[in-house]
């Protein structure tokens, strides 16, 4: 079974800049993440979509990230302008599971990631 | 929001001694799960618990969630340096959404 796919896997900009990165969750798998995960900390939930829906987006600074899902396969996070704050790993997850489902499917996977560094 | 706590933040062990890292929140959970993040790789999946008092062991892993479903660890027996790496526990909402913890980092030594 193939895995979640991201690219690119490293970005490197100037602030002010615009960035997008892409994340092919797992074939079937109805919800998935954004995870923003700054050096040294645990991954932090940027936006949660259920098939084409956006389920949670409560910590996602909205006045210049965007995300995407369309059609409830793939996505796109956008960053529009960069600030040197957002130099981060962007992670991409998905899960079988949606609303209702066993707790068993909220098992996640994640992507290996884009590594972002803002100048 | 859900807030989760996890000590220690650092762990230095000399490879074959043992290490336990823990979970805690102030509320009551639905559910946790636990992940593993090698050096420069993405968080991997261990185990989740979902009752009360559970116990679960993969291997040389062993998981417990408190009886109060406010706490839960995890134990390594006897390490070895494959087991090098950040340890996060996830706590969960009925919908799918986790919470990270600022994860454990382990050391081991040979």
């Amino acid at each position: 079974e193939a895995g979640v796919a991201q690219s690119p896997r490293y970005k490197i900009i100037e602030k002010r800049q615009s960035v997008a990165f892409w994340c092919n969750p797992i074939s079937g798998h109805a919800t998935l993440y954004w995870y923003q995960q700054i050096l040294g900390q645990g991954p932090k939930l940027l936006i949660q979509f259920q098939n084409n829906g956006v389920v949670d987006d409560s910590q996602l600074p909205k006045d210049r990230f965007s995300a995407e899902r369309l059609k409830g396969v793939d996505s796109t996070l956008k960053i529009q302008p960069a600030k040197l704050e957002d130099s981060a790993v962007y992670l991409c997850a998905s899960s079988p599971g949606t609303w209702g489902t066993p707790s068993s499917y909220n098992e996640q996977f994640f992507g290996p990631g884009t590594r972002l560094t803002v100048l | 929001g859900q807030q989760v706590m996890q000590i220690p933040q650092y762990q230095h062990v000399q490879e074959g001694e043992d290490f336990t890292t823990y979970c805690n929140s102030s509320t009551t959970l639905s559910n946790i799960q636990w992940y593993k993040q090698r050096p420069g790789g993405h968080p991997v999946f261990l185990i989740q618990l979902v009752k009360s008092g559970e116990v679960k062991k993969q291997k040389r892993l062993t998981f417990q969630f408190g009886e109060a479903k406010k706490n839960s660890s995890l134990h390594i027996t006897a390490t070895q340096t494959t087991d090098v790496g950040t340890y996060f526990c996830s706590v969960g909402t009925s919908y799918g959404k986790l919470t990270f913890g600022q994860g454990t980092i382990l050391t081991v030594h040979p």
